[in-house]
């Protein structure tokens, strides 16, 4: 299987910052990285696809990036909606997908 | 507006079979462009893909779960379902349903809200 490692695992930052997110593939999975927004009690919601590819009707204040092994999410100015877990997911591979362990992005 | 919906019993008995059924509105689950996938969180774990299936019934299945898993679609009254056999505490987690788009690169799109199911006695 493909193990995905995403860093950091939490990370606290304050209304309006710039965070950056971390995943990274045990091996190459080309531009097959998408990324995920999960709150509590709610679906999971696709952010990125493709790696850099911005899903429809999500803001453009969340941002990709990366090919191979290594990639990123970014997300500037940051709001109050923003903050939830985020996975890294890769679909280069099936079976099986799998999904990195996730950033708990919390409220500083 | 696509909507997934999982259902089904919320306790099962250690060694029984855990089954849930999604079921899929706003759109229909026999289009040729998606995959319909089952994945599951057990509390505080990350996300662990079970496995998917196709219109036509073709399947994949995650390797560490497959001796147990059955996922079947029923398109008539577009739903698919999971069937987990010999559970134990371990396969305590909540249970998601997902559309997964196949037309370049695959992606889950929609998500159900995901139900929990515990095993015990």
């Amino acid at each position: 299987d493909i193990q995905m490692t995403q860093s950091p695992s939490s990370l606290s930052a304050s209304v309006g910052d710039r965070v950056t997110v971390t995943c990274r593939a045990s091996q190459s999975i080309s531009s097959y990285l998408n990324w995920y927004q999960h709150k509590p009690g709610k679906a999971p919601k696709l952010l990125i696809y493709a790696a850099s590819s911005l899903q429809s009707g999500v803001p453009s204040r969340f941002s990709g990036s990366g090919s191979g092994t290594d990639f990123i999410l970014t997300i500037t100015s940051l709001q109050p909606e923003d903050f939830a877990t985020y996975y890294c997911q890769q679909s280069y591979s099936n079976p099986p997908y799998t999904f990195g362990q996730g950033t708990n992005l919390e409220i500083k | 507006q696509v909507q997934l919906q999982e259902s089904g019993p919320g306790l099962v008995k250690p060694s029984q079979t855990l089954s849930l059924t999604c079921t899929v509105s706003g759109g229909s689950i026999s289009s040729g462009s998606y995959y319909w996938n089952w994945i599951r969180q057990p509390a505080g774990k990350g996300l662990e893909w079970i496995g998917r299936i196709y219109s036509s019934g073709s399947t994949n299945y995650n390797p560490s779960l497959k001796s147990r898993v059955t996922i079947s679609v029923d398109t008539s009254k577009n739903q698919f379902s999971l069937k987990l056999s010999s559970v134990t505490a371990a396969d305590t987690a909540v249970y998601y349903c997902a559309r997964e788009d196949r037309s370049a690169w695959y992606f889950l799109d929609y998500w159900g809200q995901g139900t929990l199911v515990t095993v015990s006695s």
